[in-house]
C-alpha cells in the first residue's frame, strides 16, 4: 500500500498571484497527474507526468506550470490566479502498463479559494 | 472525443437495500479500461473496482459489483445491502490512452448517493 499527501489541505490567494501546490506519493509509481474538479464540471487533467523531470500538457494547461523533480512529488503552480476562482486540485499516481497497474490513485486534494 | 455520461444526479435509497448506478460511455478504442470511484464527504476520491473491455466476467469487490454490458456501451454499479456510510458521490470513469502506454481519464459528472436510516 501507499499514501499520496497534498498540501497545503486549503489555499486562499490574491487575484494575479502565483500559487504552488505540492503533492507526494510513496507508491514508487512512475506516472503522476493534476486534476482540477470544478463544481458540477467533473474532474479535469491539468498536467500529467510519465517520469521524473517529464511534463505533459492535459487538457486544462493554460494559467499552470508543473514541475517533476523527483520520481515522488509533483508540484503544480497557478502562474495568475483569477478573481473568485474556486476549485479542487487533486493529484493522482498510477503505474502505467497493462492490467490492475494503471489504476490511478487519487490524494486528498487542495481546495483552492481566490479573493 | 470519448466520453462518459452518468444520467442519474442524485440516488436515495434505505439502508440494507441494493442501488444500482448507471453509466454509458464513447470510445473508438477496441481494448479499454472502466472504474469507479467514490468521493466522500471530506472530498477524498477513493478507487472503488475496475472493469477490462477483454474480460467477460463481471467485476466484482466486497459489496460493489459491475454490470458491463458492453453491446450497449454501459457499465452500472450495483452497491448491495447499503449502509449509511456508502453516502458519496459516485465517479464513473474510462481511461483514454494519451502518449505511449500512458492514459488520463475521462469522468462522468458523479451521481450523489443517499443512503437513508
Amino acid at each position: 500500500g501507499g499514501i499520496i499527501t497534498q498540501t497545503p489541505k486549503f489555499l486562499i490567494g490574491q487575484e494575479g498571484q502565483k500559487l504552488t501546490l505540492k503533492c507526494q506519493q510513496n507508491f514508487n509509481h512512475d506516472t503522476m497527474y493534476w486534476y482540477r474538479q470544478d463544481s458540477g464540471k467533473g474532474l479535469r487533467l491539468i498536467y500529467y507526468s510519465i517520469t521524473e523531470n517529464d511534463l505533459q500538457k492535459g487538457d486544462l494547461s493554460e494559467g499552470y506550470d508543473a514541475s517533476r523533480e523527483k520520481k515522488s512529488s509533483f508540484s503544480l503552480t497557478v502562474t495568475s490566479a483569477q478573481k473568485n476562482e474556486m476549485a479542487v486540485f487533486l493529484c493522482a499516481s498510477s503505474i502505467e502498463g497493462t492490467g490492475n497497474q494503471d489504476t490511478q490513485y487519487f490524494g486528498p486534494g487542495t481546495r483552492l479559494l481566490v479573493l | 472525443a470519448q466520453k462518459v455520461t452518468q444520467t442519474q444526479t442524485s440516488i436515495s435509497v434505505v439502508e440494507k437495500t441494493t442501488v444500482t448506478m448507471d453509466c454509458v460511455y464513447e470510445t473508438r478504442d477496441s481494448s479499454y479500461f472502466l472504474f469507479w470511484y467514490k468521493q466522500t464527504a471530506s472530498g477524498e476520491i477513493v478507487f472503488l473496482i475496475r472493469q477490462d473491455s477483454y474480460k467477460k466476467e463481471n467485476a466484482t469487490v466486497g459489496h460493489y459489483s459491475l454490470n458491463f454490458q458492453k453491446p450497449k456501451s454501459s457499465i452500472g454499479l450495483i452497491i448491495t445491502a447499503t449502509q449509511i456510510e456508502d453516502s458519496a458521490v459516485y465517479f464513473c470513469a474510462m481511461r483514454e490512452l494519451i502518449t505511449g502506454n500512458t492514459g488520463k481519464l475521462i469522468f462522468g459528472l458523479g451521481t450523489t448517493l443517499q443512503v437513508q436510516p
